[in-house]
């Protein structure tokens, strides 16, 4: 069965630093993964995604995941946190195109001034 | 507009009382999603359905029902609410058809349930 955890239920930088949130799944099947976010009082939206290809992606808002098989990880990356991109950050595996997924449980970014 | 609305976007009521939150979209999917969000949890499946004619079960139906009333509508009820039933709903809309959101669910505002 697919399975999703996030190391770090909040997680905190400083504006202009690098933002990282880790992302781990187990598939047994190659995955298709996925990034979302979910601003305050907000439903999710979608920050990227990997299907099949080149394995780092890249997003919207300048976050990138690079999608590394042999560690099971998908992490996201910012090079330069700013404050709009205090949220909450989902990751989530497919193993069916797509189609029906398992999100992990969260990880609450802060951007501190 | 949304693509994806949800009413109420927020509701208390009591213990037993019967509940039922409404999605619709206007995107056109064939594949419609409810999910709970609870905090640490992330997102679980209550029911997915792939049409109007198929409902299945998610990983914690036990305690709610749904009815796909047609492709741009589809409900969900708690027949008899209970206080850990109290959490954020979410409906989520796919897409079937290759094209750009392939492979992409579409999510509603939420409904904020709250039983007391």
């Amino acid at each position: 069965a697919q399975s999703v955890t996030q190391l770090g239920s909040h997680v905190s930088v400083s504006e202009g630093a690098l933002v990282l949130l880790r992302c781990n799944y187990s598939s047994s099947v190659p995955p298709y993964l996925f990034w979302y976010v979910q601003y305050p009082n907000q439903g999710l939206q979608l920050l990227l995604k990997y299907t099949t290809g080149a394995t780092l992606v890249k997003g919207i808002n300048g976050f990138e995941a690079e999608f590394k098989k042999s560690e099971t990880s998908f992490h996201l990356t910012k090079p330069s946190a700013h404050m709009s991109d205090a949220a909450e950050y989902f990751c989530a595996v497919s193993e069916d195109y797509g189609q029906n997924f398992v999100f992990g449980p969260g990880t609450r970014l802060s951007v501190l001034p | 507009d949304a693509d994806v609305t949800q009413t109420p976007r927020n509701r208390i009521t009591k213990t037993g009382k019967r509940i039922m939150l409404e999605c619709s979209q206007t995107k056109g999917h064939d594949r419609m999603y409810w999910y709970r969000q609870d905090p640490g949890l992330g997102l679980q499946l209550i029911y997915y359905s792939f049409d109007v004619k198929d409902i299945n079960k998610g990983e914690i139906s036990d305690g709610y029902s749904v009815s796909r009333q047609a492709q741009a509508k589809f409900s969900l009820s708690l027949e008899s609410a209970i206080p850990n039933q109290t959490a954020l709903y979410f409906c989520a809309t796919s897409d079937t058809k290759p094209g750009l959101s392939y492979n992409e669910q579409f999510f509603g505002p939420g409904t904020r349930l709250t039983v007391l």
